[in-house]
Parts: C-alpha cells; sequence; structure tokens
C-alpha cells in the first residue's frame, strides 16, 4: 500500500491569494490524481499528473486556476490560484496501486477562503 | 465511464447486516467493480472490488449477479464505527481516474 501525506493539512486564505498544496508519496508511482471535496459533497476529479508531461484536466477545471507540477515520481503539487470563497473545500491527492487497481488517498487539505 | 446509482442515505443498528446496492446499466465489459468508505475528514479507503459472482475479504463481501449492473455491497454485523459514506465505482484497471457518485451516507445506532 501507498502512504501519502499532504502540506499544509488545513489553511486559511484571503481572497485573491493562492496556495500551493504539496503531495507526498513513499514509493514511486506513474500517476497522481487531484480530487476536490465541498462540504458535504462526494468527490470531483480535478486532473490527473503524469510525471513528465503536462497535467490532463477535467471538464470545468483550467490549468490557469489549478496549475499543477509533476517533478518526479513520488510528489506532486497543486495550486489553487486567485482563490474565492467558492473555493473553500478540501483537496485529496490519490495514487493508484496498478497491480491491484486499489486507489490511495491522502488526508486531504482542508482550505477556507475569506 | 460508467454512472453509478445508490441510495443517499441508510440507517441501521449495530450487529445487523447491512446491504448497500448500486446500480451501473452502462458498465463496461472490461470495467471492474470498487466500493471506497470514506470517514469525516480522512480520504476514501477502499473496500473491496470484484468484477463478477462474489468477492469476500476481512471487511465485506461484494457481489454481483451475472449481468454485472448491479452490485451489493454486504457489511456483516456493523457496528457504530462503520457509520461512514460508502461509494461505489465502475471504471477499467490501470490508471484509472475515479469518479465518484454522490455516495450512501450510512448510519449506525446503538
Amino acid at each position: 500500500s501507498a502512504v501519502i501525506s499532504q502540506k499544509p493539512s488545513r489553511d486559511i486564505c484571503q481572497r485573491g491569494t493562492s496556495l500551493t498544496i504539496q503531495c507526498q508519496v513513499d514509493s514511486q508511482v506513474t500517476m497522481m490524481f487531484w480530487y476536490r471535496q465541498q462540504p458535504g459533497q462526494s468527490l470531483t476529479l480535478i486532473a490527473t499528473a503524469n510525471q513528465g508531461s503536462e497535467a490532463t484536466y477535467e471538464s470545468g477545471f483550467v490549468i490557469d486556476k489549478f496549475p499543477i507540477s509533476r517533478p518526479n515520481l513520488t510528489f506532486s503539487t497543486l495550486t489553487v490560484s486567485n482563490m474565492s470563497p467558492e473555493d473553500s473545500s478540501i483537496y485529496l491527492c490519490s495514487v493508484e496501486d496498478t497491480t491491484s487497481n486499489e486507489q490511495f488517498f491522502g488526508p486531504g487539505t482542508r482550505l477556507t477562503v475569506l | 465511464l460508467a454512472k453509478t446509482t445508490q441510495p443517499i442515505s441508510m440507517d441501521s443498528y449495530e450487529g445487523q447486516e447491512v446491504n448497500i446496492t448500486c446500480s451501473h446499466n452502462n458498465i463496461a465489459t472490461n470495467d471492474y467493480i470498487t466500493w471506497y468508505q470514506q470517514f469525516p475528514s480522512q480520504g476514501p479507503r477502499f473496500i473491496i472490488q470484484g468484477y463478477k459472482t462474489k468477492v469476500t475479504n476481512e471487511v465485506a463481501s461484494l457481489f454481483i449477479p451475472a449481468d454485472r449492473k448491479s452490485s451489493t455491497l454486504s457489511l456483516p454485523r456493523v457496528s457504530l464505527s462503520d457509520t461512514a459514506v460508502y461509494y461505489c465505482l465502475v471504471g477499467s484497471g490501470g490508471y484509472n481516474k475515479l469518479i465518484f457518485g454522490a455516495g450512501t451516507r450510512l448510519a449506525v445506532h446503538p
């Protein structure tokens, strides 16, 4: 199984600012995924990050708003840019064990935008 | 990616068996069925995965009929700690992006 950590665990930010969330995995993985979970809601996939290439964004999410980096096989960052209160959410990263098809999730980053 | 439909919420009592059914009428031939559990303030956690018939592990059983258009997650003898949201997902293996539905919010009462 993969162990995933995220930083920060939570933050309170002012509108118009940006926050970069870090995701660290204890093993090398090809694909990493970023999700958003708004209060009381299900998870929504933001993008898929493959090491060495541009992230693939889902409908409704754009690179200018959510730039993603994937510098190596154990690390990724998601930036929430020019934040507004509507961006208040929990952001989670995940990785897939391709041998078991099991996906592992980080603990999430709880973001509040004032 | 196949869409899933499951009850929004369920209530049960400690010691009872809970069965949560999920519909996935458009499941593709190479799709697996996977269930995740999510506690408040935590990321989802894998429970069980299957392709057809029945799969059992130390936590749950998964029943899949021959047409694979639905599946049932069975939790034996639930306890208060099983109170969580349960998500049913379908998708093919290998670099699979998970698309979450609304999930089923299970409340276990004393």
